[in-house]
């Protein structure tokens, strides 16, 4: 199957401070990326939709100026966590498909803000 | 409204008992799409299956088995003769067509399978 590449895998920063995650296609052109954000012991929430070269569509409920999502070319999305805070600490994880039915996710990002 | 319901939160089991999770699922959409993801405790997601709508017929992959019924909106994953690296949390999730506006992967809110050994 697929390769999605996620990194880093995790990451502890200090609060204020921003954090970028990527999320690659390996092995194939990805024109739809979506992030997601799970808490402990909870289901995947969307986050947003990313298509490559538009902006992102969010989610109700999430500050699209605390998320910065970036899909600048079709194999790679970025997140960014600005101004994190311990609220954000959670496990981020992508997913990244080309138009067909199934999405491939990345191994997923555990942010710890301290 | 599209809603995936996981009823079992967690479930406990000894090695090699079988163990049915459930999944029910709410759309409106004619056509769509039911997938099976396994989380385990690293928390990456691997993909186990996907079923479209048309397709009512029931698979068998090794020891997992899917048992899909559209008249009672269910999609009910069986493990035959668990094992303890079976242990993970289960995600059934639903899609619908793609380019239509419900085509966001949603979630049912897992089952976390414990297996003894």
């Amino acid at each position: 199957g697929a390769v999605v590449s996620q990194h880093p895998s995790w990451v502890i920063c200090k609060s204020g401070t921003s954090v970028k995650i990527e999320c690659r296609s390996l092995d194939f052109q990805a024109t739809t990326m979506f992030w997601y954000r799970q808490f402990p012991k909870q289901s995947l929430m969307l986050m947003a939709t990313s298509n490559e070269g538009s902006k992102a569509t969010y989610e109700q409920g999430v500050e699209k100026d605390k998320f910065l999502i970036n899909h600048a070319s079709l194999t790679l999305s970025t997140l960014t966590v600005t101004s994190a805070h311990p609220e954000d600490s959670s496990f981020y994880i992508c997913s990244a498909e080309t138009g067909g039915t199934e999405a491939f996710f990345g191994q997923g990002t555990r942010l710890t803000v301290v | 409204a599209q809603k995936v319901t996981q009823a079992q939160t967690e479930i406990s089991v000894v090695e090699k008992e079988d163990v049915t999770l459930d999944c029910v699922y709410e759309t409106r959409d004619t056509t769509y799409y039911l997938f099976w993801y396994k989380q385990p405790p690293s928390g990456e997601l691997v993909f186990l299956i996907r079923r479209n709508s048309f397709d009512e017929q029931n698979e068998i992959s090794g020891r997992y088995s899917w048992n899909f019924q559209k008249s009672t909106s269910s999609f009910n994953f069986t493990i035959t003769a668990s094992q303890v690296v079976d242990s993970a949390v289960y995600f059934c999730a639903l899609r619908g067509f793609y380019g239509g506006a419900t085509n966001k992967l949603i979630f049912g809110t897992g089952t976390l399978l414990a297996v003894q050994p």
